[in-house]
C-alpha cells in the first residue's frame, strides 16, 4: 500500500493563478479531509468528505474548492490564489466507523507558495 | 480562535530525560484527544490517543494524563532520545455520529540533545 499519496511536493504561483493539488489513498477509506498548517496555527480543516459525491466545509474553507468523483481521489482547488494561501497543505483519509473513532493518516504534503 | 491551547512553543531537552508538553481546551463536548508526531518533510502520524474516562494511558516511554476537571491534558515523553525530536501536535474530537472532526493544537517543537 502506498497509503496517501500528495502530488506536486512543491508548488509555486503567482498571485489569481488556478492550480489543484492532488490527494489519492489506496485503503479503501471513506473519509476524507484537506489540512492546512501554518506556523503558531497547528492543523486547521480546509474541507472533508464521508464518501464519494459528499464533501463538507471545514474550519477554513474560503478559497478553496473540493470534490470527490471516487473513493481514492479528493482534489483540493484553488480558483483564484492570493498570498494569504502560502501554507503547507495535508491531506488525510481514515475508515468510517460509526461511533468510533479513526486514526487519520496523512499525505506527505504539498508546500505551496503564492507570489 | 483557537479551540485547543498547546504549551510550550518549543522545548529542548538533555537525552534521558523528560519532556512533558501540555494542552488545554474550552469545549466540554471534546471526548477524544490523541496527540500526533511530525518529523521534518513528513506528515503527522498518530503516536498515542485517550478517551476522558480515563486519568491516564501509557504507551512505552509515551504517557497521556488527562484531567477532566481542568480541560487539560499533557504528553510526558520518559528517557528522552534524539529521535524523539519532532514536532507535536495534541488535538481534541467530539464524538462523530458522521465525521470527526479535530482541532488542532499549535504544535510543540521537541529537540532532544545527545
Amino acid at each position: 500500500n502506498a497509503g496517501v499519496t500528495q502530488t506536486p511536493k512543491f508548488q509555486v504561483l503567482k498571485t489569481g493563478q488556478s492550480m489543484t493539488l492532488q490527494c489519492a489513498q489506496d485503503m479503501n477509506h471513506e473519509y476524507m479531509s484537506w489540512y492546512r498548517q501554518d506556523p503558531g496555527m497547528g492543523l486547521r480543516l480546509i474541507h472533508y468528505s464521508v464518501g464519494a459525491g459528499i464533501t463538507d466545509q471545514g474550519e477554513v474553507p474560503n478559497g478553496y474548492n473540493v470534490s470527490r468523483s471516487t473513493t481514492e481521489d479528493f482534489p483540493l482547488r484553488l480558483l483564484s490564489a492570493a498570498p494569504s494561501q502560502t501554507s503547507v497543505y495535508f491531506c488525510a483519509s481514515s475508515y468510517r466507523r460509526t461511533g468510533a473513532y479513526n486514526e487519520q493518516f496523512f499525505g506527505p504534503g504539498t508546500r505551496l507558495t503564492v507570489l | 480562535q483557537q479551540q485547543v491551547k498547546q504549551s510550550p512553543q518549543s522545548l529542548i531537552v538533555q537525552k534521558g530525560g523528560i519532556s512533558i508538553i501540555n494542552c488545554a481546551y474550552e469545549n466540554t463536548a471534546f471526548d477524544y484527544f490523541p496527540w500526533y508526531q511530525q518529523f521534518p518533510g513528513k506528515g503527522p502520524a498518530l503516536l498515542i490517543a485517550i478517551r476522558p474516562d480515563v486519568s491516564e494511558k501509557k504507551e512505552g516511554r509515551f504517557t497521556i494524563s488527562f484531567n477532566k476537571s481542568a480541560k487539560q491534558f499533557s504528553l510526558h515523553i520518559m528517557d528522552s532520545q534524539p529521535g524523539d525530536s519532532a514536532t507535536y501536535f495534541c488535538a481534541a474530537s467530539i464524538t462523530p455520529y458522521n465525521f470527526n472532526k479535530f482541532y488542532f493544537g499549535s504544535g510543540t517543537k521537541l529537540n532532544v540533545k545527545p
